[in-house]
């Protein structure tokens, strides 16, 4: 089952822009991840961020989160053409280390 | 560090046949891994969870008949889908995690599947 909703679904953006990709779920956390998708491949980790932390950085992403409203954002600052990919969130609940994943946002990034 | 194969990346088979999906740990050993199914332009949906040596949790809904699981040593894990029809047809994803670790998981490339 997916955790959540991820907004906005598709993000159409140029080069240097940042883009702002948000992510709401429905339970208590231990901690929510994103992770990166280029078309027909496997997943890469971001971030991960812990249901203690409010803000994480690394490199060109930052992370948020608001457990009072249950919800994540990543911000991609000065995007780059390769960035173009899909972004998921992920959320670890409980005792057991299951990924949940959003819907997934699709990123272009335009030359 | 943490590499995980899938093989083969790309299979295609008639309806009815059964096809292995083999997920590898290549420089790490893992103690669990997960399973995955991806449709085109959705989200990736948790099939199970697999433990080595013993037998996977299944999420609801997936057939355990139908989607076979081994995990035989804390390298590999295995996906048959039995008796494949064309809705099986979808980009199987594995990842894993380190035995020293917790939280994070590592993922496959993701094989292709296409049942005619």
């Amino acid at each position: 089952s997916q955790q959540g909703e991820e907004d906005p679904q598709a993000l159409s953006i140029q080069e240097g822009e940042n883009a702002t990709m948000n992510c709401s779920y429905k339970t208590s956390i231990n901690n929510l991840q994103w992770y990166r998708q280029n078309s027909g491949r496997g997943l890469v980790h971001l971030i991960l961020i812990r249901s203690n932390e409010r803000e994480k950085h690394s490199g060109r992403l930052r992370v948020t989160l608001d457990t009072s409203k249950k919800s994540s954002s990543l911000l991609i600052t000065a995007s780059r053409a390769a960035d173009t990919a899909s972004y998921f969130c992920a959320t670890v609940s409980g005792g057991y280390n299951k990924l949940i994943f959003g819907a997934g946002t699709r990123l272009a990034v335009h030359p | 560090g943490a590499v995980v194969s899938q093989h083969p990346s790309r299979v295609i088979c008639k309806s009815g046949t059964s096809v292995k999906i083999e997920c590898r740990s290549l420089d790490f050993q893992a103690t669990t891994m997960f399973w995955y199914r991806q449709f085109p332009k959705q989200s990736l949906m948790l099939m199970a969870t697999s433990n080595e040596g013993s037998k996977a949790t299944y999420e609801q809904g997936v057939e355990k008949d139908k989607f076979l699981i081994n995990h035989a040593s804390l390298t590999l894990s295995t996906l048959t889908v039995t008796s494949a029809h064309p809705e099986d047809s979808s980009f199987y994803i594995c990842s894993a995690t380190h035995l020293a670790g917790y939280n994070e998981q590592f993922f496959g490339p993701g094989t292709r599947l296409t049942v005619l």
